[in-house]
């Protein structure tokens, strides 16, 4: 069965920092780009970061560069999201996708992990 | 950032209703359009790429058209489990955008 699980979500203080964890089975990781999408509470998806398949292409949201790092080892089938300096607004539930490699639409995605930012 | 505006925010419909969700790019995009549903506590679910689409698995009664800066997602007739939040993204560029979402409410 295809499958992404995230993990690592949980209670931080503004400033803190947080490393997500999105593990991948049932299909060829390193094949495929990923990104990182969120929703706040209540409210709209927003996309977070992209990660070409093979890392060397990465893209961020205005709302996080300079404070999110995307990265990916395709060896343990695995996604992150290195997450510093964070803020009250980036509380959200955090989710990874995986890119059709056809079309580029977000075809599969991880049930999700909630990070509170609040003091 | 190419912004995505859906109409409208929120809809009550019947089941067996026909209805339509319009989503405007604020540029053109070509066909590079995807539709998502979600449903209360879940992941988001592709319904519809390149526009016009169907994603395997999805029922036929979905359906997408539109190109460049305009675009419907059409359910042709409603069944209970379609009521839900309905979300445009474009892929056309960087960043990548959605749409405000669309709340399907039963009447």
């Amino acid at each position: 069965e295809v499958q992404l699980v995230e993990s690592g979500g949980g209670l931080v203080q503004p400033g803190g920092s947080l490393r997500l964890s999105c593990a991948a089975s049932g299909f060829t990781f390193s094949s495929y780009s990923m990104n990182w999408v969120r929703q706040a509470p209540g409210k709209g998806l927003e996309w977070v970061s992209y990660i070409s398949s093979s890392s060397s292409t990465i893209y961020y949201a205005d709302s996080v560069k300079g404070r999110f790092t995307i990265s990916r080892d395709n060896a343990k089938n695995s996604l992150y999201l290195q997450m510093n300096s964070l803020r009250a607004e980036d509380t959200a539930v955090y989710y990874c996708a995986r890119e059709e490699w056809m079309s580029s639409a977000f075809d599969i995605w991880g049930q999700g992990t909630m990070v509170t930012v609040s003091s | 950032a190419i912004r995505m505006t859906q109409s409208p925010s929120s809809f009550s419909a019947s089941t067996g209703d026909r209805v339509t969700i319009t989503c405007r790019a604020s540029q053109g995009i070509s066909s590079y359009l995807a539709w998502y549903q979600q449903k209360p506590g879940k992941a988001p679910k592709l319904l519809i790429y390149a526009a016009s689409t169907l994603q395997s698995g999805v029922p036929s009664r979905f359906s997408g058209s539109g190109s460049g800066t305009d675009f419907t997602l059409t359910i042709s007739c409603l069944q209970s489990e379609d009521f839900a939040t309905y979300y445009c993204q474009q892929y056309y560029s960087y960043p990548r955008t959605f749409g405000q979402g669309t709340k399907l409410e039963i009447k």
